[in-house]
């Protein structure tokens, strides 16, 4: 496609369950970037990838949260034993790779977790 | 830590009123400055990418300087339109981390009325 995909655009779920949000960046970028967003806030970096490579995964706020980008392209941010705290807009981003390069971003996946 | 904040939180305007949102970081040792624009239960759409080596971008009614030694930078909208109503963020990428992270200030609210 034209632009990152994420899916689902909504996602509800009780304390507990566990997620998986997918993100289908733009075609040949190599660069492949994870961000939160609490309401009212910006976006704050949660893990990194370049090709398969996870390079920076600093922004995980726990063990909890786990993501991957097994062949390079689609990527999916894993969040187990769900809490309150981890309701916020996910937001996927990629770049065609060097770093002056701009980031393009998908319309994200509201999480709920109830 | 590099911290990103964006004066005013919020702005309101009169169609036709030409406008400045204002950035700052704290550590001058960036790659580069993105603006975005937010739509509400959106994604990010870019704007406008500033090098390091830049003063300015432009792109139509929109123009944006950077002084990085100042750790500064301005979002000019000329001739602003109810359709420019958004949230406006900032972000540098900066040396830190894995070089590839946005640092994001919590954004600026923008409403033009008609």
């Amino acid at each position: 496609g034209a632009g990152v995909s994420q899916s689902p655009r909504y996602k509800v779920a009780k304390r507990g369950q566990d997620v998986a949000l997918r993100c289908d960046p733009i075609s040949g970028h190599v660069s492949l970037f994870w961000y939160q967003q609490a309401l009212g806030q910006g976006p704050e970096f949660l893990t990194y990838f370049q090709n398969e490579a996870q390079l920076d995964k600093s922004g995980l706020p726990s063990d909890r949260f786990f993501a991957e980008r097994p062949e390079g392209s689609v990527s999916t941010l894993k969040i187990q034993r769900t809490q309150q705290e981890d309701s916020a807009v996910y937001l996927c981003a990629s770049s065609s790779g060097p770093s002056n390069q701009p980031q393009h971003f998908g319309d994200g996946t509201r999480l709920s977790i109830l | 830590k590099q911290e990103v904040t964006q004066i005013p939180a919020a702005l309101s305007v009169p169609e036709g009123e030409n406008l400045v949102l204002n950035c700052s970081f704290t550590d001058s040792a960036i790659y580069n400055l993105q603006w975005f624009r937010q739509d509400p239960g959106k994604g990010l759409t870019s704007l406008l990418l500033i090098q390091s080596s830049q003063r300015e971008q432009t792109s139509g009614r929109l123009n944006a300087s950077l002084d990085k030694s100042s750790g500064r930078s301005t979002l000019y909208i000329a001739a602003s339109q109810p359709g420019d109503s958004a949230t406006y963020l900032c972000a540098v990428r900066d040396y830190g981390g894995s070089q590839g992270n946005l640092i994001f200030g919590k954004g600026t609210k923008l409403s033009v009325k008609p």
